[in-house]
């Protein structure tokens, strides 16, 4: 069983909904990300998280909001969002700070399949 | 820019047989590498890592080799095993700064 849990696995909604996405971690680390996979791209890094402050957002579109109340949870607010931003949308945490390191791999959930109609 | 570019999408090869998936990156500063595997509907998972002070790592059936002359890093999987079928993320990273993921390669592994 993975130690990152995300909800739900698959998630509809329209342009104009509000919808949000969890991440609960149980590994005990320090930092967290959002993580998006679009068809025939590379994982794209959104947001990082570390000790709950958020210490990176690579230049993404305001209609994704993220939130750490802790450092166990992470979510990512949605609000209207458009067709090309449906992904799967991947969370992820390592224990120490920085993207991931080689002594502290990224611990990746199931992600959530996003379709925006 | 792609900074980290796996050229295959996809790899078949016959059980029992070597797997070797390429992995080429540009930025000189990148002193780590990493292998993720993935299956569908699944997230990726930390297969195996080398430093840029190593040549090669080994874990089991499967082994990283680097060649940073070239910039240039391979994952060996031998043998192979039809368990194995996933795609294959390479990841490079410096400093504990945010990794950079190549686009992936579908290894199957035939019966």
């Amino acid at each position: 069983e993975t130690g990152v849990t995300q909800t739900p696995r698959h998630l509809v909604m329209g342009m104009t909904n509000k919808k949000s996405l969890k991440c609960e971690q149980h590994l005990g680390h320090n930092a967290m990300y959002w993580y998006k996979q679009s068809a025939k791209k590379p994982l794209e890094l959104m947001f990082v998280y570390n000790f709950k402050e958020q210490t990176e957002n690579n230049s993404v579109p305001s209609r994704f909001s993220p939130e750490c109340p802790n450092s166990s949870h992470l979510f990512l607010h949605l609000h209207t969002l458009q067709p090309e931003d449906s992904a799967l949308y991947l969370c992820a945490s390592s224990q120490v700070t920085g993207g991931g390191s080689y002594n502290s791999p990224l611990h990746f959930g199931n992600g959530t399949r996003l379709t925006v109609t | 820019d792609q900074q980290v570019k796996q050229n295959s999408p996809s790899l078949s090869v016959q059980e029992g047989r070597i797997s070797i998936l390429n992995c080429d990156y540009t930025n000189s500063m990148f002193d780590y590498f990493l292998w993720y595997k993935k299956y569908p509907a699944e997230g990726p998972t930390f297969l195996i890592s080398i430093s840029s002070i190593k040549d090669k790592n080994e874990d089991g059936r499967f082994t990283v080799f680097l060649n940073k002359s070239a910039k240039h890093l391979s994952l060996h999987i031998v043998p192979s095993q039809p368990g194995d079928s996933a795609v294959y993320f390479c990841a490079a990273g410096y400093s504990n700064y945010k990794l950079t993921f190549g686009k992936g390669t579908l290894l199957t592994v035939n019966p």
